[in-house]
């Protein structure tokens, strides 16, 4: 049950684009298709952003997207804005009704 | 519309034991797979247990098995976290989180628990 791996930080201006990765092993990622993504503001409780890898629930902005590469996932946000300044984590399920976090990633839109 | 709902959190001694209670409503409750996760101060999430639609299976992260234990009661659309012998790193927010397809979807605000003498 070892957590996810994410960069602590990353950062870019209004407009550009960020990848946040998510390293994990053969027995989570590398192996389920069940990679989630959450965004939180301070205070706030998380709010997914992508799900199996890849889908955008109804409402999150299509500058949302997923993607996953052996065992490695990445979100990338596209159009950075100003409101997209939050923590990010990501999630995999792990089997067996267990599930495994990121340790989180600080998004700051410059 | 799709709500969860934390309860039951507070201060506790170390060693004490609290009950903390998520109540569902706009789904059907008793059809998914439910998970308790926490988050301790400036710290990130932390799975704590699952329990599946029937409450067939239930899961715990070894952090907490042995004095946590998941339950539910689909008939009152409610789910369940009684926590004992209690630790200062117990103290954290707790959400309760529906899962669609093994993923942690819906979450609900959370509620403090915090373990101080």
């Amino acid at each position: 049950q070892s957590a996810l791996t994410q960069p602590r930080s990353v950062s870019g201006s209004p407009g550009q684009s960020v990848t946040i990765s998510c390293t994990g092993t053969s027995s989570d990622i590398g192996y389920y298709n069940y990679v989630s993504w959450y965004q939180q503001h301070p205070g706030k409780a998380p709010k997914l952003v992508i799900y199996d890898v890849t889908k955008r629930p109804s409402g999150v902005p299509d500058r949302f997207s997923g993607s996953k590469s052996g065992n490695t996932a990445s979100l990338t946000i596209s159009g950075l804005q100003a409101e997209d300044e939050a923590d990010y984590y990501c999630c995999s399920y792990a089997g067996s009704y267990s599930w495994v976090f990121g340790g989180g990633t600080k998004l700051t839109v410059l | 519309e799709v709500q969860v709902v934390e309860s039951g959190g507070g201060l506790v001694k170390p060693g004490g034991s609290l009950r903390l209670s998520c109540a569902a409503s706009g789904f059907t409750f008793s059809s998914f797979t439910m998970n308790w996760v926490r988050q301790a101060p400036g710290r990130g999430l932390e799975w704590v247990a699952s329990i599946s639609s029937t409450a067939t299976y239930t899961y715990y992260a070894d952090s907490v098995k042995g004095r946590f234990t998941i339950s539910r009661d689909n008939a009152k659309n409610s789910l369940y976290l009684q926590m004992n012998s209690l630790r200062a790193e117990d103290t954290a927010v707790y959400y309760c989180a529906r899962v669609d397809n093994w993923n942690p979807h819906y979450w609900g605000q959370g509620t403090l628990v915090t373990v101080s003498s």
